[in-house]
């Protein structure tokens, strides 16, 4: 099967910078992308890598490595605003256009 | 311009009733997705369609599940019989059709529907 495992919770302080990981297992994607998510609001769109590296955007940056199966998000100067969950998703090849997506991380900031 | 809307925000049924469930999603896109969220687990795919067509329903738990797209626009997904295990958040996602968007085809979300089956 296909699956995606991240932490369950992160904490950190504000001003800190944090790194959200995501462990795939899957036959073969289009990408990794990260969803920010607060607390009852839609999942909202945050970076996406396609090939291997680093993409920076702002104060947030992603990065995949598909030799290690591995991915994270990093987020820098954090602000208590940053507080929700982080989703990692692909999009595998064999699964048309839909998206399965790791159980999420919460990430608490605090002051 | 309207993100991805979704209706009711919230619904508590008993066991045994139907629900029915709205997705809005933004004008122009062709893509429908339909997703779940039982707490704590991961987000779940149910089933994509491509303006009125059933692209991939893969995802769907059971018969007890219907979605449509009549002419194209907004969907709707319909649960009867619901049962305690349907509980969890509905998400309708969004996305242009594969050549406007392209490798990445960002999806868009919606906030949800909450459904809670007593």
């Amino acid at each position: 099967g296909q699956s995606l495992e991240q932490p369950s919770e992160v904490t950190a302080v504000e001003g800190a910078i944090v790194q959200i990981n995501c462990t795939y297992q899957t036959s073969g994607f289009y990408g990794l992308s990260w969803y920010q998510q607060h607390d009852g609001g839609a999942p909202t769109f945050l970076s996406y890598n396609a090939l291997d590296g680093l993409e920076e955007t702002g104060r947030f940056s992603s990065f995949l490595s598909r030799s290690d199966s591995y991915g994270y998000l990093l987020l820098q100067e954090l602000q208590m605003k940053d507080s929700a969950s982080y989703f990692c998703a692909v999009r595998p090849f064999l699964a048309g256009t839909a998206l399965i997506f790791g159980k999420g991380t919460t990430l608490s900031v605090s002051s | 311009e309207a993100g991805v809307t979704q209706f009711p925000s919230h619904s508590v049924i008993e066991k045994g009733q139907t629900v029915t469930l709205r997705c809005d999603p933004i004008s122009g896109h062709d893509n429908l997705y339909w997703y779940r969220r039982v707490m704590g687990k991961e987000i779940k795919f149910l089933l994509h369609f491509v303006k009125e067509s059933k692209q991939d329903e893969s995802g769907m738990p059971n018969n007890r599940f219907l979605a449509e797209r009549t002419g194209g626009t907004y969907s709707t997904l319909k649960v009867q019989p619901a049962e305690l295990e349907d509980s969890g958040v509905y998400f309708c996602a969004s996305s242009q059709n594969s050549l406007a968007g392209g490798p990445r085809n960002e999806q868009f979300f919606g906030p949800g529907t909450r459904l809670t089956v007593l």
